[in-house]
């Protein structure tokens, strides 16, 4: 089935950094790649997704870009702000499967 | 608009007893998928319904089943629970059948297993 890998797994920047979550996945198939943001106590939000025929993406201070060659994508989020902190999550969509998460810590 | 609910929030349960857990989705969406997240885990897909059938179904056993109603909320039912069955269990909605559609979570149930 889908594996997803996803790294790091816990990412500490000073306010204003820029921080990149990278994920890889091993079904060519996987046509759809989200983003989610997971704030304690929440539930996930998407903040930004990305189609197999697009390359890369951008919504502000977040980008996700996507190689299908090398099944990898990424998040890139620039001037990062203390309230960026919470858990990241990829996930492939063809058959749905998330990452293992990322916890980014934004210290002021 | 109050976006997806889930009740109840917080449940604990012994080994080998049921579980129901219930979602609203959010108003428009007709689709509901479930999910279970284990601490420090991404989210495992339990299944989806759509038109009150079960459409799709990740890797989890015949103990966890599902019904979604005329109004298109959902239960999530567990039978004869196990020690790991204790995690967050997600409610997502959205409109349409599959997972391409963006989803809505909700803030989950956590069920604790003793």
């Amino acid at each position: 089935g889908e594996n997803v890998e996803q790294h790091p797994s816990t990412l500490s920047v000073q306010e204003g950094d820029s921080a990149v979550i990278k994920c890889t996945y091993s079904d060519s198939a996987s046509n759809y790649f989200p983003w989610y943001k997971q704030e304690l106590g929440k539930g996930p939000q998407l903040i930004i997704d990305i189609r197999s025929n697009v390359g890369e993406k951008k919504d502000q201070r977040i980008a996700v870009t996507l190689n299908k060659t090398a099944k990898h994508f990424s998040l890139h989020i620039t001037e990062t702000q203390p309230e960026d902190s919470a858990v990241y999550f990829c996930a492939c969509f063809q058959k749905l499967v998330f990452g293992t998460g990322t916890r980014l810590l934004v210290s002021p | 608009d109050a976006g997806v609910t889930q009740s109840p929030t917080h449940l604990i349960k012994t080994r080998g007893q049921q579980v129901t857990l219930r979602c609203s989705p959010k108003s428009g969406h007709d689709t509901v998928s479930w999910y279970q997240q284990a601490l420090g885990q991404g989210p495992q897909f339990i299944f989806q319904y759509y038109e009150e059938e079960e459409r799709q179904r990740g890797n989890f056993p015949d103990r966890f089943s599902g019904h979604q109603f005329p109004n298109y909320s959902s239960e999530l039912n567990v039978n004869a629970l196990l020690l790991g069955d204790s995690a967050l269990y997600l409610c997502a909605s959205s409109h349409g059948q599959g997972h391409y559609n963006e989803q809505f979570f909700g803030p989950g149930t956590r069920l604790t297993v003793l």
